[in-house]
């Protein structure tokens, strides 16, 4: 079954950095877009960047810029999230999500996740 | 980016039909046919349910249908079960490689 795998749930301090992998199919990289998507406690879905996994570019909301870093290393089909200078309202639950292209390409970012990891809590303390 | 604006809560009797709306803008809905629903039951990860505003992946019911008019994307969930209960949430592309999630509906089956 394909999947996506997130690595396990971590425990900050405020101020602190959290990186988060992601391990996809093999041959994944080469059609898809990876994006990351975090769900605060009882809240709803946040879009927070993505990356393309084969050049490396990347892409964040505004409110992440500065503070969220992503990376993908192709060898082992694996993404990477990393959140710095974390506050308490960063604890959620953080999903990496593949994004599908789809039939109709407005440009190299259109797209929808079609398929999600099974998320990684993060909580942050003081 | 705003979210897209979905009712906080719908419900419906088994049986029936019920209607979720997903309100964007022209930057978001208006342009994209990129619109997809996620149904999230407590504990999972949201699971694809509709994609490109009216196709369903393999394996979801056709109870699910979608559809699209201007800014505002609708999901029908007809012949509702007990199994549908769950949030839902409506997603679109943005342009300039930015996505934007709707805030969530929550369905109760009465």
């Amino acid at each position: 079954q394909v999947q996506l795998v997130q690595s396990g749930a971590e425990v900050r301090t405020t101020g602190s950095s959290v990186r988060v992998s992601c391990k996809a199919p093999r041959n994944t990289f080469r059609t898809y877009l990876i994006s990351w998507v975090r769900q605060a406690p009882g809240q709803g879905l946040e879009w927070m960047g993505g990356i393309n996994p084969l050049f490396g570019t990347t892409n964040s909301a505004q409110k992440f810029q500065g503070r969220l870093s992503m990376s993908a290393d192709k060898s082992t089909a694996t993404a990477y999230l990393e959140l710095s200078s974390l506050k308490s309202e960063d604890t959620a639950l953080y999903y990496c999500v593949r994004i599908n292209p789809g039939s109709v390409l407005y440009d190299y970012w259109s797209g929808y996740p079609d398929l999600w990891g099974q998320g990684t809590l993060v909580t942050v303390s003081s | 980016q705003s979210a897209l604006t979905q009712p906080a809560s719908v419900s419906g009797s088994p049986g029936q039909s019920i209607t979720l709306s997903c309100t964007g803008a022209s930057s978001d809905i208006g342009s994209y046919d990129v619109v997809s629903w996620y149904q999230q039951h407590p504990g999972e990860a949201p699971k694809l349910i509709i994609y490109e505003a009216t196709n369903r992946p393999s394996g979801i019911s056709n109870r699910f249908s979608g559809s699209k008019s201007g800014n505002t994307a609708s999901l029908t969930i007809s012949g509702l079960q007990a199994e549908d209960e769950a949030d839902y949430f409506c997603f679109s592309y943005a342009g300039s490689s930015t996505y934007v999630f709707g805030s969530g509906t929550k369905v109760t089956v009465l």
